[in-house]
């Protein structure tokens, strides 16, 4: 079974530039999240896609992020236009419920603004 | 609100060594706790998880932690330590009145560095 996949694996923008991260959950899984890591803190939580609908979408930090999920199946996470404090590790996660299951995590996309 | 601590940046412990890497946490409800493992360059995977039931958990690659609702801690453990083990630990938890949130919040993570 393939895991979640992330591309890019790494992404250097200058700030101002529009960066555009998917990801790919293990087939079936109906819940997809995104996280982000800014250097050396907690894994913040970004939001909850059930399916095609968000589901919760309350560690958005504001409108210049845009996370889309068409069909239900890859979501695209879009950072537009991106600022010095956008940089960390976005980490995308999925599971195959609701409730009590554990979230299954991609490696990650190293995101550096500059 | 539901929260996270891992007290400790970094914990040292030399191969064949018990270990425990330490996490309390915050809840309105009852606890869904998590721990995660991130090797370098690597996503993070599950290794155990404590829903309900006996206090201790079992896990991947020999690791266990003990759910201790009074000092409201799941301290991580493991008997003998690897070189292998070393990596970036993280403790979660969900509060189980967050209705249909399924939010989970992650702690700061713990560095275990095992010493040959």
């Amino acid at each position: 079974e393939a895991g979640v996949t992330q591309f890019p694996s790494h992404s250097v923008i200058e700030k101002g530039q529009t960066v555009t991260l998917r990801c790919d959950p293990i087939s079936g899984h109906d819940n997809l999240y995104w996280y982000r890591r800014v250097m050396g803190k907690e894994i913040k939580f970004l939001l909850h896609f059930v399916k095609e609908s968000k589901q919760d979408e309350s560690g958005m930090p504001n409108n210049r992020f845009l996370a889309e999920r068409t069909g239900g199946t890859y979501s695209t996470l879009k950072v537009q236009p991106a600022e010095l404090e956008d940089s960390g590790v976005y980490f995308c996660a999925s599971s195959p419920g609701t409730g009590l299951y554990e979230q299954y995590f991609g490696p990650g996309t190293r995101l550096t603004v500059t | 609100a539901q929260s996270v601590a891992q007290p400790e940046d970094q914990v040292n412990v030399a191969e064949g060594n018990p270990l425990t890497v330490k996490c309390t946490y915050s809840v309105s409800g009852n606890p869904y706790l998590f721990w995660y493992v991130q090797y370098p360059n690597r996503g993070l995977q599950f290794l155990l998880k404590y829903i309900t039931g006996d206090n201790l958990v079992k896990g991947s690659y020999g690791f266990e932690a003990e759910f201790n609702k009074s000092q409201t801690s799941f301290h991580l453990k493991k008997p003998s330590a690897l070189v292998s083990d070393s990596a970036l630990y993280f403790c979660a938890v969900r509060d189980s009145n967050s209705g249909g949130y399924q939010k989970v919040t992650f702690g700061t993570g713990t560095k275990l560095q095992v010493i040959p």
